[in-house]
């Protein structure tokens, strides 16, 4: 079975500073997906970013950009000239190719300092 | 973007009785959906997979008697917890894939069971 392990319950930053999330995960197969989605105080699920696993190049959207270490199992999240609005709990998550299920890492809560 | 409603929102019950939430994809159809449900501060724990047509598909440990899922069209499933308790009270989210891989979610609907 798949696991996903976010080693950083929270963390806090200042405005307009780079802040890096960690995520594990363990699989077997070859072919699958990585998600990093954020839930802010709504608790609506907004997707940030997303990794397949074949590609090479690590995905960048905006302000964030994922560093993809296939080999070690590694897919952090880094966000840039962060914001107010950054504010969230983010969640890494693995899909697997055929089955479509995600599965969640525990959350890291992020809070945005001005 | 492709939308997911739930309804409703939040519901409050007396213990023993049923409670129905709808979820529904509002601008595609979807083939497959996910029910998932959240602790207050925890992650994201999937609970079963619907699927239109046919039964659906529990994660272990969930009760397919506590739990009721019907998909019974391509843009509805619906969830069904069966004589209801304190310890369902929970935050339960659905989500659904118009297409690829990415899973939309719902804007989730709190359950409080007195």
């Amino acid at each position: 079975a798949q696991t996903v392990t976010q080693s950083q319950p929270e963390m806090s930053v200042q405005e307009a500073e780079t802040v890096t999330l960690s995520c594990t995960y363990d699989t077997s197969e070859s072919n699958y997906y990585l998600f990093w989605y954020k839930q802010p105080p709504s608790r609506q699920m907004i997707l940030v970013i997303r990794q397949e696993a074949y590609k090479q190049q690590n995905a960048t959207e905006n302000r964030f950009s994922v560093n993809f270490q296939k080999a070690a199992k590694s897919f952090s999240l880094k966000i840039s000239d962060s914001q107010l609005g950054d504010t969230a709990m983010y969640f890494c998550a693995f899909g697997g190719g055929g089955a479509q299920k995600l599965v969640f890492g525990q959350g890291t809560r992020l809070t945005i300092n001005p | 973007g492709a939308v997911v409603s739930q309804h409703p929102s939040r519901v409050i019950c007396k213990s023993g009785t049923s409670v129905k939430i709808e979820c529904r994809s509002l601008d595609f159809q979807a083939t497959t959906m996910f029910w998932y449900r959240q602790f207050p501060k925890k992650s994201l724990m999937l609970m079963a997979t619907s699927n239109e047509g046919s039964k659906a598909t529990y994660e272990q440990g969930v009760e397919k008697d506590k739990f009721l899922i019907n998909h019974a069209s391509l843009t509805l499933s619906t969830l069904t917890v069966t004589s209801a308790h304190p310890e369902d009270s929970s935050f339960y989210i659905c989500s659904a894939i118009p297409r690829g891989n990415e899973q939309f979610f719902g804007p989730g609907t709190r359950l409080t069971v007195l």
